[in-house]
């Protein structure tokens, strides 16, 4: 089955500086990978995602990259904001017959004001 | 709904004593997904059913965890002779379309052993 491995588990920056979360994935028939956001006691959600057609995507100070050869992908933040702090999980998904979702174990990122 | 919904979102209960939890997906989705969040760390994966197919119990930590799914829709996760360690945040999700699209999670219910 498919494994996910995030780095680093915590982050901590300036606010200002850009952060970025790295993940990688072990079958190569995955081709769907989007980024969860956790706030303390709340639940996960979605902030980007990014299919296999696609290098990078952007979304006004996020951005998500995508290496397909090398089965990686990555999580940018620019310019970040103490409300970026939270536990941020990437995952990967076949989405084909059996698209099951597969998790990393998840980064703490704190910023700094 | 207009989200996935979880009940209890708190149960505290004895331990040895079963317990069941409760999730009712969007309407429509027919991927469902159990996690389990000990606090401060990371997704432990439980169970994912999808559609009809038989389901991915290949998480359930001991023969205690069950689940089902009944009709497609709503899901109960029963832990039988609960232990201390099964204390933590059991989450469901749900997404439309096997795993390509975002999977919407519900708000968890915290399980308490004592």
């Amino acid at each position: 089955g498919e494994n996910v491995e995030q780095h680093p588990s915590t982050l901590s920056v300036q606010e200002g500086d850009s952060a970025v979360i790295k993940c990688t994935y072990s079958d190569s028939a995955s081709n769907y990978f989007p980024w969860y956001k956790q706030e303390l006691g709340k639940r996960p959600q979605l902030i980007i995602d990014i299919r296999s057609n696609v290098g990078e995507k952007k979304d006004q100070r996020i951005a998500v990259t995508l290496n397909k050869t090398a089965k990686h992908f990555s999580l940018h933040i620019t310019e970040t904001q103490p409300e970026d702090s939270a536990v941020y999980f990437c995952a990967a998904s076949r989405g084909t017959s059996y698209g099951k979702l597969t998790f990393g174990q998840g980064t703490i990122l704190t910023v700094h004001p | 709904g207009a989200g996935v919904s979880q009940s209890p979102s708190n149960k505290v209960t004895e331990k040895g004593k079963d317990v069941e939890l409760r999730c009712d997906p969007i309407s429509g989705h027919t991927a469902l997904y159990w996690y389990r969040q000990s606090l401060g760390q990371g997704l432990e994966f439980l169970i994912y059913f999808q559609g009809n197919s038989a389901p991915d119990k290949s998480g359930l930590p001991s023969d205690r965890f069950s689940a089902e799914r009944t009709g497609g829709s709503v899901s109960t996760l029963t832990i039988q002779r609960t232990q201390q360690e099964d204390s933590a945040v059991y989450l469901c999700a749900s997404s439309s379309r096997q795993g390509i699209t975002e999977a919407f999670f519900g708000q968890g219910t915290r399980l308490t052993v004592v």
